[in-house]
């Protein structure tokens, strides 16, 4: 597709519940970065891929995340037993090539709830 | 380490320049972007400027940095209603993740 797309636009979960999120890059874009933006405004890096194998995962919490990007699917976060502080939007980005200057082209974002 | 701070707010009149500031503290940042958050939506690129240069002009738009200081702005001439949004700074340091910064609401009054 022509645009970052990222499903589903708003989830609900009851604490200690499952959350997943999906991502589907750019076609052609070997490079897929996922970002949390908290209420205060501010875009935390959780990881990125390259292609199906993961690129830089400094930023993801130790516990109950993980993310997958596999062949021929959209790319996936999941957050397994959720917390209320995990409450943000999540924003997936992608780039053809992960190039320093390259433009990053976000999605426009999974809201997640934690109630 | 990585520290990108903004100032929260910034009110000027329709037809005014609005001048975005930013402070950032890794001296190794390559390049710095400046994006673009409308409400309900996900973050659109404005400009970017690579760390040699110290002024770069796109339109409405002029990126200036002074690396000494490590000070980022941008000033966008001629403020319209559709420029109110949040404006985030960003570094990139070369791992190619961005650490943004905590974002500046733009508001334009008619």
């Amino acid at each position: 597709g022509e645009e970052v797309a990222q499903t589903p636009k708003h989830l609900v979960r009851g604490e200690g519940q499952k959350a997943k999120l999906y991502c589907a890059p750019i076609k052609g874009h070997s490079y897929v970065f996922w970002y949390q933006q908290v209420l205060k405004n501010e875009f935390k890096f959780l990881i990125s891929f390259q292609n199906e194998n993961v690129f830089d995962e400094t930023g993801m919490p130790k516990e109950r995340f993980s993310a997958k990007c596999l062949p021929n699917s959209p790319c996936s976060l999941e957050i397994q037993a959720t917390k209320l502080e995990d409450s943000a939007v999540y924003f997936c980005a992608s780039s053809q090539k992960g190039a320093t200057n390259e433009k990053l082209f976000f999605g426009s974002g999974t809201q997640l709830s934690v109630l | 380490g990585e520290d990108v701070e903004q100032s929260l707010f910034l009110s000027v009149r329709e037809g005014d320049s609005s001048v975005i500031n930013c402070t950032y503290t890794d001296s190794s940042s390559t390049y710095l972007y400046w994006y673009k958050q409308e409400p309900g939506a996900g973050l659109q690129l404005l400009t970017y400027i690579f760390s040699n240069m110290d002024m770069k002009q796109d339109q409405r738009l002029t990126v200036l940095l002074n690396k000494k200081d490590k000070h980022l702005s941008l000033r966008i001439a001629d403020t319209q209603t559709g420029d109110s949004a949040i404006y985030f700074c960003a570094e990139d340091t070369g791992r190619r993740a961005l650490t943004f910064g905590s974002g500046t609401r733009l508001q334009v009054q008619p």
